[in-house]
């Protein structure tokens, strides 16, 4: 039984589509994030969700739209992809907003 | 504000060679520290933690020891295994923080 689950698992588009990535947590954690990491494995956070609150939106551009319906829930919309969104995107989630995290298997969006 | 620094890559050995990876921090308050991996193509894994000062943190093999007085929380093996071959995390977190802060991680490959 999969803790953190997002898909999908890759994703390859054309410039200027809007995609989504789907993430879910089974483990009862308050606290859910969306981080992207680089070609050279760098993670930089994007959101956090606290309760369905956003605590953490970093500077990303507003084509990037986190949305949680519930606890268990954090999903991230993307409008007008561009080449540069290319990246791994990972799902993950903790007890509260100051413990470790457990992280989803990632998604590799490629923009072509 | 938090931050870490590890030490950079990439780091290449022979199979059954010792390993050390850097690690040292600053931090506002008493911080809890971790090491994560990642496996090619997955996400982060939690490897080991440690919540206060001199405390072991330990897991298939590698350990770390809360360094306060040098602020540094060094991941070793003792001898490293193909298999071990991955982009290691250092990564901490206060009680006043709303997330994790994470290192840039360090590649390493083992050799047969």
């Amino acid at each position: 039984d999969t803790a953190v689950s997002q898909t999908p698992k890759y994703l390859v588009t054309q410039m200027g589509n809007d995609k989504s990535i789907k993430c879910e947590q089974n483990l009862g954690h308050d606290t859910m994030y969306w981080y992207k990491q680089d070609s050279k494995k760098f993670l930089k956070i994007m959101f956090s969700y606290n309760n369905k609150e956003l605590i953490i939106n970093e500077t990303v551009p507003n084509r990037f739209s986190p949305k949680s319906p519930d606890k268990a829930h954090l999903n991230l919309h993307i409008n007008s992809l561009e080449l540069g969104d290319s990246a791994v995107y990972f799902c993950a989630s903790s007890l509260r907003m100051n413990t470790e995290a457990f992280f989803g298997q990632g998604t590799r969006l490629t923009v072509v | 504000g938090n931050s870490v620094t590890q030490m950079e890559g990439p780091v290449t050995l022979s199979e059954e060679a010792f390993l050390t990876i850097n690690c040292t921090y600053t931090a506002t308050g008493y911080p809890s520290l971790f090491w994560y991996v990642q496996y090619p193509g997955e996400g982060l894994q939690l490897l080991l933690k440690a919540t206060k000062a001199d405390d072991k943190g330990s897991n298939k093999g590698f350990e770390a020891t809360y360094r306060k007085e040098t602020t540094s929380f060094h991941l070793e093996k003792g001898s490293v295994q193909v298999s071990d071959s991955a982009v290691y995390f250092c990564a901490l977190t206060t009680g006043s923080a709303r997330q994790l802060t994470f290192g840039s991680g360090t590649q390493l490959t083992v050799l047969p």
